[in-house]
């Protein structure tokens, strides 16, 4: 059973300050997503990455693949009180459509 | 305009009924999942269709049946409901099953047995 653990798990922030979530396994995954939630709504693609070493910019936010396809990253600049969400990472193995959600990491920023 | 749908929002129920779940997408997709989101937000994945066949069946207890009658809507009956049923179901959707799937999920379900 393929794990992804998220840290930090929870993480509370003042509006302008940079944050990083990060993503980890034991195992190496195809391709690896990052999706936000918010409350009482279902989960919303943010990026895909799929290369070893890939890095995405959206907006004030940059995801990274790691190398050997068994992490990632998300760093947010400047957060706003808009990024309050639960943000989880998702893995795929192989050559199947069967995501592995991460842990979580429910970020609150504050003004 | 919803693109994946799911009904109702909230499902309040006893421990022995058996209830079903709607859900629908219009974005033309051929491929579609649900999932279960426990009390602690961890998100597993139960089933997957494509195209009206099951493709994806984990671990689950045989209480849940999926059912596909068009590639557009797939719903989830689950007979002689428990206590740890109780949890947020999401239907989702892709293109098709090809990775990378790009999933897009519905507003969820919120299923209480009491």
């Amino acid at each position: 059973t393929q794990l992804l653990e998220q840290s930090p798990q929870f993480l509370s922030i003042q509006e302008g300050e940079n944050l990083t979530v990060y993503c980890n396994s034991s195992s190496v995954f195809s391709s690896l997503q990052w999706y936000r939630q918010e409350p009482g709504e279902g989960p919303v693609l943010l990026v895909t990455v799929v290369t070893g070493g890939e890095v995405k910019k959206l907006k004030r936010l940059t995801f990274q693949f790691g190398d050997a396809r068994k992490d990632s990253s998300l760093h947010i600049t400047a957060a706003q009180p808009g990024d309050t969400g639960l943000y989880l990472c998702a893995g795929a193995t192989g050559g199947g459509n069967k995501l592995t959600f991460g842990t979580g990491t429910q970020l609150k920023v504050e003004l | 305009d919803t693109a994946v749908s799911q009904t109702p929002k909230y499902l309040v129920t006893q421990m022995g009924n058996d209830k079903s779940i709607k859900c629908e997408q219009n974005l033309g997709h051929d491929t579609m999942y649900w999932y279960k989101q426990d009390s602690k937000k961890f998100l597993k994945i139960m089933f997957s269709y494509n195209n009206k066949e099951l493709i994806i069946n984990e671990t689950v207890p045989n209480r849940f049946s999926p059912k596909s009658p068009d590639k557009a809507h797939l719903n989830l009956h689950i007979n002689s409901l428990e206590l740890g049923d109780s949890a947020v179901y999401f239907c989702a959707s892709s293109q098709d099953y090809r990775p990378p799937v790009e999933q897009y999920f519905g507003p969820g379900t919120r299923l209480t047995v009491t």
